[in-house]
């Protein structure tokens, strides 16, 4: 158990609203990730950090910032959240320098 | 840029009998190959992993993978399945000459175990 939390579980939400999930982590890792998960399209990376304030976009990040002022927390706010952006969103940390990954249990986010 | 395929995106298989799930991954260098599993409304889960020497690799719950460098592939086995191992398997590659920590993931495939 590598001591990953993500809040809230389930969301729904109106078009245009602004949303934020939340990752938490309890070891202090200093890579971690925000992706998304769809249908047919595996995990897609959309942010990741390498230690605080430190920030990187990955594959579908148009819609989406990131941010990172505590080791343990890593924030994802959709601006201005679309029906495109209705997902499951998944935090994973990265434990060493192979990058094996370890993931929260996953945010339902439905907008409407 | 490097790309993971996973060739089947549902493999239905009776309890008991031997399964194989297929990867391939585009040439690299050097990578770290990967296949995480997640249960029906859970996060994913670390699987096996190949990161260097024997090109078998074991991992839990009886799966094996084996790295083939000259065909670029990564498959996962099991030679008898049960009905618990229903869940989506997804095969994923580290790719360590990009300089930075990107792993990039297969669609996934979906594991059916019939009773």
């Amino acid at each position: 158990d590598a001591g990953i939390t993500q809040s809230p579980r389930h969301k729904v939400t109106e078009t245009g609203t602004p949303v934020t999930l939340r990752c938490h982590q309890t070891e202090n890792h200093r890579y971690m990730y925000w992706y998304r998960q769809d249908p047919g399209h595996g995990l897609r990376l959309i942010h990741y950090s390498y230690g605080v304030k430190d920030t990187d976009k990955g594959e579908v990040s148009d819609g989406y910032s990131v941010s990172r002022s505590k080791t343990e927390d890593f924030l994802l706010t959709l601006e201005s959240a679309t029906s495109s952006q209705t997902s499951v969103y998944f935090c994973a940390i990265s434990i060493d320098s192979t990058d094996t990954q370890y993931f929260g249990p996953g945010t339902r986010l439905t907008v409407l | 840029a490097q790309s993971v395929t996973q060739l089947d995106s549902q493999v239905p298989v009776f309890e008991e009998a031997p399964v194989e799930l297929r990867c391939n991954y585009s040439s690299s260098v050097s990578v770290y190959l990967f296949w995480y599993v997640q249960y029906p409304n859970q996060g994913l889960q670390l699987l096996l992993k190949y990161l260097s020497g024997s090109t078998l690799v074991k991992g839990i719950n009886g799966f094996e993978a084996e790295f083939n460098k000259s065909q670029t592939s990564f498959h996962l086995r099991k030679p008898s399945v049960h009905i618990s191992d229903t869940a989506e398997y997804f095969c994923a590659v580290s790719d360590r000459s990009t300089g930075g920590f990107k792993t990039i993931f297969g669609a996934g495939t979906r594991l059916f175990v019939k009773a």
